[in-house]
Parts: C-alpha cells; sequence; structure tokens
C-alpha cells in the first residue's frame, strides 16, 4: 500500500522559516509527480506546490510564491517544503500527496494522501 | 486564474436519497475536474477523475459527469458512510493551475 508521511510541521513565529518532509514508500516514487495541498483550520483545500518527477515543472500558488521552495529527492523517496517568511495565514494541516495522470495526458490529480503535518503560526 | 464555484455550499439528507453536487469552471477547461471526499481529521480521499472515471475502490453509487462548464457528482444512494464535504478539483497544464473548490457538506436532515 502506497505510504506518504509528512513531518516537520510545528509552532513557529510570524517571519520564521520551516522544512517540512514527506517520505514516500511502497511505489516508484521517481516516476510521479508529488504536490503539497494544505488546509487553514475548518477551511477547504488549498493547492500550494506541485512538483513533476524530474523537478521541471513546479507550481506555486500566488498565496505563497518567493516565499516557499518546493523540492525532491528521489534518490531518498522524498519531498520537501521549504518555507520562510511564514504568516498567520500559512497556519493549517499540510498533506503531502502523490499525482497520478489519468487518460487526459499531462493532467494530474491527488490520488494518495499522507495524513498531515500541522504548522501553526503565531507568536 | 479559472475559478471553481461548488453548489450547494451544503445540504441535508437521508440515507437513501439521491445527492447531486455541482461544480462550475469560470471558463471553459475540458473535463479535467477530480472529486474528493473528505471526512473531519481525515485526509481527501479521491473518488472520480477526469470528470467521470471512478477510482479503483470506490463504489458504483458514486458517479461522475460534464456539461460544459459544469461537472456534477452524483450519489444514487446515500449511505451512512457518505456524510462528509466533497471537494472538486482541476488541473490545469498550461498555464499551470492546481485549483480545488470551496466544498460542499453533506450531513444528516
Amino acid at each position: 500500500e502506497v505510504q506518504l508521511v509528512e513531518s516537520g510541521g510545528t509552532l513557529v513565529q510570524p517571519g520564521g522559516s520551516l522544512r517540512l518532509s514527506c517520505a514516500a514508500s511502497e511505489f516508484t516514487f521517481s516516476s510521479y509527480s508529488m504536490t503539497w495541498v494544505r488546509q487553514a483550520p475548518g477551511k477547504g483545500l488549498e493547492s500550494v506546490s506541485f512538483i513533476n518527477s524530474r523537478s521541471n515543472t513546479i507550481y506555486y500558488a500566488d498565496s505563497v510564491k518567493g516565499r516557499f521552495t518546493v523540492s525532491r529527492d528521489n534518490s531518498k523517496n522524498s519531498l520537501f517544503l521549504q518555507m520562510n517568511s511564514l504568516r498567520a495565514e500559512d497556519t493549517g494541516v499540510y498533506y503531502c500527496a502523490r499525482a497520478f495522470s489519468g487518460a487526459l495526458h499531462g493532467i494530474y490529480y491527488p490520488d494518495y494522501w499522507g495524513q498531515g503535518t500541522l504548522v501553526t503560526v503565531s507568536s | 486564474a479559472i475559478q471553481l464555484t461548488q453548489s450547494p455550499s451544503s445540504l441535508s439528507a437521508s440515507v437513501g436519497d439521491r445527492v447531486a453536487i455541482t461544480c462550475r469552471a469560470s471558463q471553459g477547461i475540458s473535463s479535467t475536474v477530480a472529486w474528493y471526499q473528505q471526512k473531519p481529521g481525515k485526509p481527501p480521499r479521491l473518488l472520480i477523475y477526469d470528470a467521470s472515471t471512478l477510482e479503483r475502490g470506490v463504489p458504483s453509487r458514486f458517479s461522475g459527469s460534464a456539461s460544459g462548464r459544469d461537472f456534477t457528482l452524483i450519489i444514487s444512494s446515500l449511505q451512512p458512510e457518505d456524510f462528509a464535504t466533497y471537494y472538486c478539483q482541476h488541473f490545469n497544464d498550461f498555464p499551470l493551475v492546481f485549483s480545488f473548490g470551496p466544498g460542499t457538506k453533506v450531513d444528516f436532515k
């Protein structure tokens, strides 16, 4: 069974930095695009970032562009999210998800999700 | 950027009811829509992708359809485990856009 385990979430002060990690197992990590999705307390889902299998196609939501950096290490089956200049509105559960492509080439959907890691930005 | 809206934002239903949730895109997006189910404290679960393809393991009472800018998730006979929040999601490869609808909460009548 596909496993995705996020880590790194914690309480951080506004303006601070945090690095989230996602450890993947039970699938060929290097063959899949990956994505980070977050959910503020009591709110809906927001796509944060997307990275393809070779790290040459990357997407950021406007709300995090210039502050967050997504990366991956295919040799270690790991996905990362470096978060800088954190704001209170970045608070939420951050999910790592595998993105697979259906019948429509180049269109990706998150199919397997981790349990999430909580990031709290507060003084 | 393409915006997704969902209607209704919430609905109350009973076991056995037929439930329909609509997702409308701000512009044409072909069939690049997925549907997710989320229960409190849990990650989302993929139900439907490419607008109408049922994900493996998802019960056949769930179905999806598309008509123009409107995408619909149908639950043919609501079961107790179906009370949850449902989200639509769109991915566009150029320009790269990845967005979710605001969600529809389905609860007990």
